[in-house]
């Protein structure tokens, strides 16, 4: 299947700092979408990027496509506790490709 | 309240059983998928399927079986040839339309001992 590298695996932040995680493909990518995984729950949509150095924003939360659509950024500005989580890139098509997600712990 | 309903949330079963994790969706998505996940590893897909009485294997479908007879029920048994069975495995649907987001149960916790 399609492969996407997402980095880093694990990522510790005190409350307040910023949080950045990337996803990483060897081919182009038609469309990225990102998801948030708490602990113990399921993974919930996010957002999706479709256009060639497309930015999004949700309140703290930046997402970016790369100019040649084969990588994409997910940014938290001033973590908080509530952003505690994993977060997913997935590669869409007739199925969906995970990336291996990044598990974000923030400190108070 | 439309959704996806997966039960039970804990299963325990003995090595050499067979056991089937129900999945059940009141969104009317014509796409049902399910997903295994293993401690601090990525979501793999198993099995998918786009329309009734039709599935596709994913990347880790051995020792798995699904079936689609109506369009909200896709129930996948973990067959005695699983090797590996105890994992969280999650059930999502979407519209079938490119790049439609996938909207995910609550998962199943299966433990084989």
């Amino acid at each position: 299947g399609q492969q996407v590298m997402q980095i880093p695996q694990y990522q510790h932040v005190q409350e307040g700092e910023d949080f950045t995680t990337y996803c990483n493909s060897s081919t182009t990518l038609s469309n990225i979408q990102w998801y948030k995984q708490r602990p113990g729950g399921h993974p919930v949509f996010l957002i999706q990027l479709v256009k060639s150095g497309e930015v999004k924003k949700q309140k703290r939360l930046t997402f970016q496509f790369g100019e040649a659509k084969k990588n994409s950024s997910l940014h938290i500005t001033a973590t908080q506790t509530t952003d505690v989580g994993t977060y997913f890139c997935a590669v869409t098509g007739n199925q969906f490709y995970f990336g291996t997600g990044t598990s974000l712990t923030v400190i108070p | 309240d439309g959704g996806i309903t997966q039960s039970p949330k804990y299963l325990f079963r003995k090595e050499g059983q067979n056991v089937t994790l129900s999945c059940e969706q009141n969104l009317n998505h014509d796409a049902m998928y399910w997903y295994r996940q293993d401690p601090g590893q990525g979501l793999r897909l198993i099995y998918y399927s786009q329309i009734v009485n039709d599935f596709q294997k994913g990347d880790i479908a051995e020792g798995y079986s699904v079936s689609r007879e109506k369009k909200e029920s896709f129930p996948l048994t973990v067959t005695s040839a699983q090797k590996n069975p105890t994992a969280f495995y999650l059930c999502a649907s979407s519209i079938y339309r490119e790049n439609s987001p996938l909207h995910f149960g609550n998962g199943t916790r299966l433990t084989v001992t």
